[in-house]
């Protein structure tokens, strides 16, 4: 079976684009959590969705956006980058948002 | 305020030495999660706690859901061990964790 995946692996934008980061939870999970990790910290919860609505969400501001599809991916979006966004993100599912696996990352630099 | 705390923030052994990470947590929940990440790897999951002990290899993971307190023991040390463990409420905050460092 698949693991979690994230799209893209890498990706490098410039301040005040706009990112959208993709991740597809294992087959059969429906809650989908999205986490941000700065180089030397640990990962900062940003949403959670849940059947297709959002559950949960962490102290980001309102450039951060996501959201769940139908077939349970999730897509977070981030505007007007800044360079402090450069970090790994993190996605996991889960069943019911207990035991939660985790994606490999993307890693996004902001220049 | 943090929800959670773990202790140490940082920790050297020596291969071989029995080690305890600590978290501690103020608010009531269900269940918790023991996670590990390599530096530059991803995050993986050790054990998803809800109660008692649960032990996979050198592993040890214990939790009491009433003192809000869980426990990783790792047992026989080696330095692939090395790693941040950290330890969060099921679906919600992280902390930094505990940064281990397993030395020959």
């Amino acid at each position: 079976d698949a693991g979690v995946t994230q799209s893209p692996t890498h990706l490098i934008k410039t301040r005040g684009q706009q990112v959208t980061l993709r991740c597809s939870p294992i087959s059969g999970h429906k809650s989908v959590s999205w986490y941000q990790q700065v180089l030397g910290q640990g990962p900062q919860f940003i949403f959670q969705y849940y059947e297709k609505e959002e559950r949960g969400r962490g102290n980001f501001p309102d450039r951060f956006s996501a959201r769940q599809f139908p077939n349970y991916s999730s897509e977070l979006n981030v505007n007007a980058l800044l360079l402090g966004d450069s970090a790994l993100y993190l996605c996991a599912s889960s069943l019911r948002g207990l035991e939660q696996y985790f994606g490999p990352g993307t890693r996004l630099t902001v220049t | 305020k943090n929800e959670v705390e773990q202790s140490p923030q940082n920790l050297t052994a020596q291969e071989g030495e029995f080690i305890t990470i600590n978290c501690s947590y103020s608010v009531g929940i269900s269940a918790l999660h023991w996670l590990q990440q390599h530096p530059g790897g991803g995050i993986v999951s050790l054990f998803m706690l809800s109660s008692g002990k649960k032990k996979h290899g050198r592993l040890i993971a214990t939790i009491n859901i009433q003192e809000k307190h869980s426990s990783l023991h790792i047992t026989a040390s080696h330095p692939r061990d090395s790693a941040v463990y950290i330890c969060p409420p099921s679906g919600m905050r992280f902390g930094a964790g505990t940064r281990l460092t397993v030395k020959p």
